[in-house]
């Protein structure tokens, strides 16, 4: 199994542009979520979608849009990328329920996002 | 609002020693609390998971446990090897386990 898989891995943008990072798990999870990661502020929500057809603000939802596709995918677009969200994005997906794994997070690789 | 701490912010131990990372958090209505690792450049990986209800889970050198009352945790890691270099973070849910909210981090050296 893949897990959780993003796409890209490395960005570069100027001010102004837009972009759209994408995310798919592939274990049938219900919930899924966008966090930025940030020297010194560790890891902070962005949004999260707790199932399929719902979307809801975390922490930090400025600047940020989401599209949660189907129970796969969960995408996070940046609509006019500003040098404040230059971080680390970090997409994740749990299962709810019951169970031993149930609330487990399990997490993508990241992507290196700069905005100059 | 639930802030997370953990204390120390870094630490260096010699390769075979046992330690200690701690977790603190502000406000006892838990639903669980999550140990993971995270390698320089890599996402995180879960370690341990502990429900509300339970006092401490194990697996293999790595032991959490969780006291609600007094908003802490730890993580115990036997036998320290090089390879358990890493950072180590701590997060604590509410809502039903959505709204996960993270520490800042320890970062783990162990010296061969």
């Amino acid at each position: 199994n893949a897990g959780v898989t993003q796409t890209p891995k490395f960005q570069v943008l100027k001010t102004g542009q837009s972009m759209t990072l994408q995310c798919a798990q592939d274990m049938n999870h219900n919930s899924m979520y966008w966090y930025r990661q940030d020297p010194g502020m560790g890891l902070r929500l962005i949004y999260y979608s707790a199932s399929e057809g719902t979307t809801d603000k975390g922490e930090v939802p400025n600047g940020y849009n989401v599209s949660r596709l189907n129970k796969r995918e969960f995408s996070l677009r940046l609509e006019s990328a500003a040098p404040s969200q230059t971080s680390v994005y970090f997409c994740a997906s749990k299962l709810t329920g019951t169970g031993v794994y149930q609330g487990k997070l399990f997490f993508g690789s990241g992507t290196q996002l700069s905005v100059l | 609002k639930q802030e997370v701490t953990q204390i120390p912010a870094a630490l260096s131990v010699p390769e075979g020693e046992n330690l200690v990372l701690n977790c603190s958090f502000t406000d006892s209505a838990i639903y669980n609390l999550q140990w993971f690792r995270q390698d320089p450049g890599k996402g995180l990986t879960s370690l341990l998971l502990i429900q509300s209800s339970q006092r401490e889970q194990t697996s293999g050198r790595l032991n959490a446990s969780l006291d609600k009352s007094s908003g802490r945790s730890t993580l115990y890691i036997a036998a320290s090897q090089p390879g358990d270099s890493a950072t180590y973070l701590c997060a604590v849910s509410r809502n039903y386990g959505q709204n996960f909210v993270f520490g800042p981090g320890t970062r783990l050296s162990v010296l061969p």
